[in-house]
């Protein structure tokens, strides 16, 4: 199946720092990529859908000037916490698909963010 | 507004069989997805049934009803590492993909 890698795994920072985690399709080039957040015991939220070389598409709710998201490349997608607290400390994933809308999402790992 | 119902949590015995069911809502239908969860861990993809009828793949089948809106994970044989959460999405006519909240599954020896 599909690989995605995402990094880093795990990330402690202060508040008020910026945090990047990468999201890459590892042997296949995915046309659109979401991330996801989710909360201890919650169910998958997601936050935006990503094509590349376009800007993002984000969820009602979630601020597009604090999660920053870039899909540069074919294979490679950013998500950038700007200025985090606290409360943005979650378990954020990524997925990618192939350039078929019906086709399958295939996850990241995951990175978990906890910020002090 | 689209909704995707599945029970919160279920358990089951090892060696035994469970089924995991999903209702939905949706604007449109584009298939129907199911996930496995483990704790801490991101979701791992298992089935995903378009048309009607049972999708059986090794010891999980997973079945699809249209006009019924319902849908079912089948796991047979069970073992303890099939404690985990299996979340049910359906993909709607914009092929957004409508996520249901998990169940939970809890294996016991």
């Amino acid at each position: 199946g599909a690989v995605v890698s995402q990094h880093p795994s795990r990330v402690i920072c202060k508040s008020g720092t910026s945090v990047k985690i990468e999201c890459r399709s590892l042997d296949f080039q995915a046309t659109t990529m979401f991330w996801y957040r989710q909360f201890p015991k919650q169910s998958l939220m997601l936050m935006a859908t990503s094509n590349e070389g376009s800007k993002a598409t984000y969820e009602q709710g979630v601020e597009k000037d604090k999660f920053l998201i870039n899909h540069a490349s074919l294979t490679l997608s950013t998500l950038t916490v700007t200025s985090a607290h606290p409360e943005d400390s979650s378990f954020y994933i990524c997925s990618a698909k192939l350039g078929h809308p019906q086709e399958t999402q295939y996850f990241g790992p995951g990175t978990r963010l906890l910020v002090l | 507004g689209q909704n995707i119902d599945q029970p919160t949590e279920m358990t089951a015995t090892e060696g035994a069989i469970v089924q995991i069911n999903c209702t939905y809502q949706t604007s449109g239908f584009n298939g129907l997805f199911w996930y496995q969860q483990h704790a801490g861990e991101a979701p791992t993809f298992l089935s995903y049934n378009v048309l009607d009828g049972l999708e059986e793949k090794g010891r999980f089948s997973s079945f699809l009803s249209r006009s019924k809106g319902y849908s079912y994970l089948l796991l047979k044989e069970l073992q303890m590492k099939d404690s985990a959460s299996y979340l049910c999405a359906v993909m709607d006519s914009n092929y957004q993909l409508i996520w249901g909240a998990g169940t939970k599954l809890i294996i016991k020896p």
